[in-house]
């Protein structure tokens, strides 16, 4: 199993530009969850998806943030216009069930948006 | 707000020694917890699970929880210095949300 897998690893993007974080799950993990790492405020839940249908984005900051899963081998998280305070480290994470076994975390994503 | 609460340390501890993180929770609801530890620059690893009250243990590792006292701790016995990382507590919440809120973490040390 190649686990979660997120690409890119890292991204440098300017202010007002358009961002596309992917998002790979396990295979037969019907839960996917974005997370947002800052120093400041932690693990931050942005977004989850049961069955690729989103079931809670409450944590997406704002309309700039938008998520998608059109199957179960793929999610996208896309940030337009990027700001500055979007800079972070973004995590996929996925799970069988979302309860009793926990998350498997991909490698996450560092972004900064200069 | 469903809130989990983590002293940020660091929590500095020899070699050998007993390591003993502590998480609070203010959802009395809640019902799995779990313990992630994360080296920097890396991803958050799971390494607990606990669902009932009492005692867990996995090699050098304890997890304990007293849903009474929302209250859960993790216990690692004989650290060793590649222990030392941030230590994650996080808990699902009532409500039928299957998603887990982390607490801030805390960052143990472990020196030789």
């Amino acid at each position: 199993d190649a686990g979660v897998i997120q690409s890119p690893r890292h991204e440098v993007t300017e202010m007002g530009q358009e961002v596309t974080l992917r998002c790979k799950p396990i295979s037969g993990h019907d839960y996917l969850f974005w997370y947002r790492q800052t120093m400041m405020r932690g693990l931050e839940l942005l977004i989850y998806f049961n069955n690729n249908v989103p079931i809670d984005d409450s944590g997406m900051p704002e309309d700039r943030f938008s998520a998608k899963m059109p199957n179960a081998s793929f999610s996208t998280l896309k940030i337009q216009p990027s700001e500055p305070r979007d800079s972070a480290v973004y995590f996929c994470a996925s799970s069988p069930d979302g309860l009793h076994y926990g998350y498997t975390f991909g490698s996450g994503t560092r972004l900064t948006v200069v | 707000q469903k809130e989990v609460e983590q002293n940020s340390g660091p929590l500095s501890v020899p070699e050998g020694a007993i390591a003993s993180l502590n998480c609070t929770y203010s959802d009395r609801g809640s019902q799995s917890f779990f313990w992630y530890r994360q080296y920097s620059g890396k991803s958050p690893e799971l390494i607990m699970s606990i669902y009932s009250n009492g005692d867990k243990e996995d090699g050098r590792f304890t997890a304990q929880l007293n849903k009474a006292s929302q209250y859960v701790s993790l216990l690692i016995r004989d650290s060793q210095p590649s222990d030392s990382a941030t230590y994650l507590c996080a808990g699902t919440f009532s409500g039928g949300y299957n998603k887990l809120i982390f607490g801030a973490g805390t960052r143990l040390a472990v020196h030789p």
